[in-house]
């Protein structure tokens, strides 16, 4: 069965420094993807960054970058210069080649920047 | 504007009493699905379609009917809801079925069921 792990409940963070987002997943698909979500106090969900299972590099876009580490199924995200506008809900998410393409998801990580 | 856009975006109802959360999407995408958000759980899957008239369950597709007559509208129906689906339910499509393909999300309906 697919599962995604996501340990922190809440974690917090100075403005401007990095910090990192936990995620593992399980899967017998052979070929995933691995995605990372934000949900603002707002509430909408905002896709921010894509992992290919069978991808070499570690995904980055902006600030935002994934750490993926195959043999020890993790893909945790790291967000760079941390702003007062990163404190939101992530969740961490995968869909499989199989299995009816079901997305799945983390319980997620809330994150506080403090200024 | 690209977008997904579900209604209504809040809902108090009771027990028993039939409704429907519409959703459609103007990017032509070929996947959609409806998730239910419940703290500490994250997004969990209800039903989702890969195309006009192909749909199939999620992981909680109990107490929920979906259709799929049209490639923009995906509607998730409550035929007699009960107080365990108060939740907030979230629509979603995709550009691609496969492994790659990112979901992009409607704005949220927060359901009451009393």
């Amino acid at each position: 069965a697919q599962k995604i792990t996501q340990t922190q409940p809440g974690m917090f963070v100075q403005e401007k420094e990095a910090v990192t987002l936990d995620c593992t997943y399980d899967t017998s698909d052979p070929s995933y993807g691995l995605f990372w979500y934000k949900q603002p106090s707002s509430g909408e969900m905002i896709f921010l960054i894509y992992q290919g299972s069978y991808d070499q590099q570690n995904a980055t876009e902006g600030r935002y970058s994934l750490n993926f580490q195959k043999a020890r199924k993790s893909a945790n995200l790291v967000i760079s210069a941390s702003q007062l506008g990163d404190s939101a809900m992530y969740f961490c998410a995968m869909r499989g080649d199989t299995g009816g393409f079901k997305t799945i998801f983390g319980a997620g990580t809330r994150l506080f920047v403090k200024a | 504007e690209a977008q997904v856009t579900q209604n209504p975006r809040y809902l108090i109802t009771v027990t028993g009493k039939k409704l429907t959360v519409t959703c459609s999407q103007n990017m032509n995408h070929e996947y959609m699905s409806w998730y239910r958000q419940d703290p500490g759980l994250g997004l969990r899957q209800i039903y989702y379609s890969m195309n006009v008239e192909v749909t199939d369950k999620g992981d909680v597709p109990e107490g929920y009917k979906v259709s799929r007559k049209e490639k923009r509208n995906f509607p998730l129906i409550l035929e007699s809801p009960s107080p365990n689906q108060t939740s907030l339910y979230f629509c979603a499509s995709s550009p691609r079925t496969g492994s790659t393909g990112e979901l992009f999300f409607g704005e949220g309906s927060r359901l009451t069921v009393l």
